[in-house]
């Protein structure tokens, strides 16, 4: 059974189209991230929450926001979405206790910007 | 400087290589280590945790030298399923469960 699901797997929107991406957890994770990750890159931590604490990556820009409705429910925005935001965008899970840091991921959505 | 530092690869291997990934990080705060795997395409998957004692999983081993700030993946007997892109990764000194990545490294073992 799927742990971490996010929808859609595929998304294709316009240069400048307010996009969502939703990702859901059935582990009841405390910590749930949105990172972005560009072909033969890194994953990159655009922002977390901890709890209901939001917590920003200092190079995130202001076009990505995210809103966490809920334990389990968890979405990236992006306002308008330019060229170089296409990207595989992960969602990831963890609870996170001393000396135990495993982080669940979700299978990504493929982001594309036309 | 990057916080992970890996030698992106490819290492392209034959089947029943062993083969051996190396990764520095910047942070001397560093609390844990990890190595990701990720296949082509895919989300990373914990492949193991790393201690200070080093461990073993089957056919990897996984060693940290935290003088040299140093995280090695040392994998033997190598099969063409081990393919993929092997992430160092590192968790700062806030406990918040947020995790670094490396580049990763790409290994292709051939038949």
């Amino acid at each position: 059974d799927a742990m971490v699901i996010q929808n859609p797997r595929y998304q294709v929107t316009q240069f400048g189209k307010p996009v969502t991406l939703s990702c859901s957890q059935t582990l009841n994770h405390n910590v749930m991230y949105w990172y972005q990750q560009k072909s033969s890159q890194a994953p990159k931590l655009l922002f977390h929450y901890y709890d209901k604490d939001f917590n920003n990556e200092a190079d995130t820009p202001d076009n990505f926001q995210s809103r966490r409705p809920n334990t389990s429910f968890c979405f990236l925005d992006i306002r308008s979405p330019g060229l170089g935001d296409a990207a595989m965008y992960l969602c990831a899970t963890s609870r996170v206790l001393v000396g135990s840091y495993e982080q669940y991921f979700g299978p990504g959505t493929r982001l594309t910007v036309t | 400087r990057k916080e992970v530092e890996q030698d992106p690869g490819p290492f392209n291997v034959p089947e029943g290589a062993t083969v051996a990934f190396n990764c520095t990080y910047s942070n001397s705060a560093s609390q844990s280590f990890f190595w990701y795997r990720q296949d082509c395409r895919k989300e990373p998957k914990l492949l193991m945790s790393v201690y200070s004692s080093g461990n073993e999983d089957g056919r990897f081993t996984a060693q940290l030298n935290r003088a040299s700030q140093y995280i090695s993946l040392l994998i033997r007997d190598s099969k063409l399923s081990d393919s993929a892109t092997y992430l160092c990764v590192v968790t700062p000194s806030s406990n918040t469960g947020k995790l670094i990545f490396g580049q990763g490294t790409t290994l292709q073992v051939k038949p």
